[in-house]
């Protein structure tokens, strides 16, 4: 079975440090990859997804980048955080006919 | 588009009633379909699909509608539990590009 794995579960980092949130699929080859931002009581939103090794899309100019070094794992990373990156980051997958979540990272930026 | 500028819409239901949460597609192209669940501070867990040759599909306590004519999508539980309370969202699939897109989501919020 698929299984998405997404850690750290939660994350408090200082303003101007680097982050690096990771995500692995098992199970499927070849998925499309996606991470989601949400604050608090909002909706989600896209980030990044990719449809294959090194084949990254921006959907929203900001602080971070994503990178996919293998067709299983998929990476969220900024050089200098903000305060305003601080969310619940959700690492997502998917097939033709079905779409599973992580269980998402709580980035704190103090 | 996305809403996700908006604060969550919210329903609120008497426990044991029966919940009818809705969302509004864009995409005529759109083939397939999915509603999650959101518990808090967790990730959103597949609850039941459809896909667009079909217009309802049932599962345990829940039924999902697919009105294609008006691009609309319904989630309805029956006998609505407290452990029902949580944020619901739809997703769309583009038969083009194969991408996932997000509704906005509705918070269901179950009174005792």
């Amino acid at each position: 079975s698929q299984t998405i794995h997404q850690w750290p579960a939660t994350l408090v980092q200082p303003v101007g440090s680097p982050l690096s949130l990771e995500c692995t699929v098992e199970g499927t080859s070849n998925p499309n990859l996606y991470w989601y931002r949400q604050a608090a009581g909002r909706g989600l939103q896209l980030l990044f997804y990719s449809v294959g090794i090194g084949q990254i899309s921006s959907e929203v100019p900001q602080n971070l980048s994503a990178s996919r070094p293998q067709d299983r794992q998929f990476i969220l990373s900024s050089k200098k955080l903000l305060l305003s990156d601080s969310g619940f980051y959700l690492c997502a997958w998917s097939a033709p006919y079905e779409a599973f979540f992580g269980q998402g990272t709580r980035l704190t930026v103090v | 588009g996305e809403s996700v500028g908006l604060h969550l819409p919210t329903l609120s239901v008497q426990e044991g009633d029966n919940s009818i949460i809705n969302c509004a597609y864009s995409n005529s192209a759109s083939d397939y379909f999915i509603w999650y669940k959101q518990e808090s501070g967790k990730g959103p867990q597949f609850i039941i699909d459809i896909r667009s040759n079909m217009d309802k599909r049932q599962g345990q306590r829940v039924t999902v509608l697919l009105n294609k004519t008006v691009k609309h999508l319904s989630l309805q539980i029956a006998a609505t539990q407290p452990g029902d309370s949580a944020v619901y969202f739809c997703a769309e699939r583009d038969n083009y590009g194969q991408n996932f897109v997000f509704g906005p989501g509705t918070r269901l919020s179950v009174l005792p």
